[in-house]
């Protein structure tokens, strides 16, 4: 089976322009998670998705959106970019919308911003 | 501020030694924690998982140890080998309401041949 997927792989930037990051979960799974990680420190929390509708959101800008198709899948938009932005964007996925539920992650877009 | 740390940032450890990551959380109302393991251009990997009703949890290799009255959080690596290599995460969240898993900094955790 197959796990959570991520595109584009890595990604490169300049400041001020706007990215859309992909992300299918596993199969069967209704809820989607974004997290950014910074080189050197652990996942930050973005947004999370159950059923195509916000149910969290973490200390980010307006610039961060996301959305959740009928199909499960996600995206995470980004505008007006900024050098700190530069991070592994994480997406992971779970079945419900429960917290103590364990997220399964992709392998990330690397986000570059020059 | 993180509610989540680790007191170590780095360990080295000999190869089919036992490998001891720690793991410090200040929300007292967590009750969900979970290791990740995070290998270079990989995105973090469900290892072990325990909830507040328990004190510890063994997998393969692997123990989880809590406690709760001074909010502590190990994970036990058996005979570590060299593809145990990665950093480590400990994640917590609380049950209820809409909390999301929060992370730890990491420990990076190096086998020696």
């Amino acid at each position: 089976d197959a796990g959570v997927t991520q595109s584009p792989t890595h990604l490169i930037k300049t400041r001020g322009q706007h990215v859309t990051l992909r992300c299918s979960p596993i199969s069967g799974h209704k809820s989607v998670s974004w997290y950014q990680q910074v080189l050197g420190q652990g996942p930050q929390f973005i947004f999370q998705y159950y059923e195509k509708e916000e149910r969290g959101r973490g200390n980010f800008p307006d610039r961060f959106s996301a959305r959740q198709f009928p199909n499960y899948s996600s995206e995470l938009n980004v505008n007006a970019l900024l050098l700190g932005d530069s991070a592994l964007y994480l997406c992971a996925s779970s079945f419900g919308r429960g917290n103590n539920e364990k997220l399964f992650f992709g392998s990330g877009t690397q986000l570059s911003v020059l | 501020g993180e509610s989540v740390g680790l007191h170590l940032p780095t360990l080295s450890v000999q190869e089919g030694d036992n490998s001891i990551i720690n793991c410090a959380y200040s929300n007292s109302a967590s009750d969900y924690f979970i290791w990740y393991k995070q290998e270079s251009g990989k995105g973090p990997q469900f290892i072990i998982d325990i909830r507040s009703n328990m004190d510890k949890r063994q997998g393969q290799r692997v123990t989880v140890l809590l406690n709760k009255t001074v909010k502590h959080l190990s994970l036990q690596i058996a005979a570590t080998q060299p593809g145990d290599s990665a950093v480590y995460f400990c994640a917590e969240t609380p049950n209820s309401g809409n909390t999301p898993l929060v992370f730890g900094k990491g420990t990076r955790l190096s086998v020696i041949a």
